[in-house]
């Protein structure tokens, strides 16, 4: 069965500080990835996919299959970007979430 | 496009008492799924529908609770005889089309049981 787990429930950074937001994954077959943000009082929201590859936000998140991991990252984080973040493993047309960690950006 | 709809946002049943909690999907997407949030915990699958079929219900519970999304209407999650460990937030989310993973979520219903 596929799991995803996120060992930080909470975590803080001074603006402007990198931020790495770890993500393992477990599952025996090729993972597709995602993280979702939830901002406070909003909806959740994707926010990057790893096969798009793509840079949203100044956030990028590289698929490790040799450490299984799907961490996000950020090289200087902004205030705006205190919010709720949530790893996810697709399979079987099924999200898998983690438990998700709560970033607070300090000014 | 308003998104993805669901209502009522907060639901205080009595155990034993039914819940219906409802979802609208984003127009033209035809797929709806239903997550529970437990406190402290991430969202957990539960149910995947497309129009008047049930596609994946292995997140449900095997008793009390159910899915349909009907030809017309919403997507309806009916849990019945609520106990307190219903207690939780019910997100719905639905997808376009060919694209099960790009998920737009409504902003939840919390059931609360007494």
């Amino acid at each position: 069965a596929q799991r995803v787990t996120q060992p930080e429930k909470l975590l803080s950074v001074f603006k402007g500080a990198p931020v790495e937001l770890k993500c393992n994954y477990s599952y025996s077959g090729s993972p597709e990835l995602f993280w979702y943000v939830q901002y406070s009082r909003q909806r959740l929201q994707l926010l990057l996919r790893h096969i798009s590859r793509e840079s949203i936000k100044g956030f990028t998140a590289d698929l490790n299959k040799g450490e299984t991991s799907f961490h996000l990252k950020k090289p200087f984080a902004q205030e705006e970007d205190s919010a709720m973040y949530y790893c996810a493993l697709g399979s079987a047309r099924q999200l898998t979430f983690g438990s998700g960690t709560q970033l607070t950006v300090l000014p | 496009n308003a998104g993805v709809m669901q209502n009522p946002r907060h639901l205080v049943r009595r155990r034993g008492q039914e819940a219906r909690l409802r979802c609208s999907p984003m127009k033209g997407h035809s797929h709806v799924y239903w997550y529970r949030q437990l406190p402290e915990e991430g969202l957990k699958f539960m149910v995947y529908l497309q129009k008047e079929n049930i596609i994946d219900e292995s997140g449900m519970p095997k008793e009390r609770f159910s899915a349909e999304f009907p030809k017309e209407g919403p997507s309806i999650l009916r849990i019945q005889q609520v106990v307190r460990g219903d207690s939780a937030a019910y997100f719905c989310a639905s997808s376009p089309p060919g694209d099960s993973y790009e998920q737009y979520f409504g902003p939840g219903t919390r059931l609360t049981v007494t």
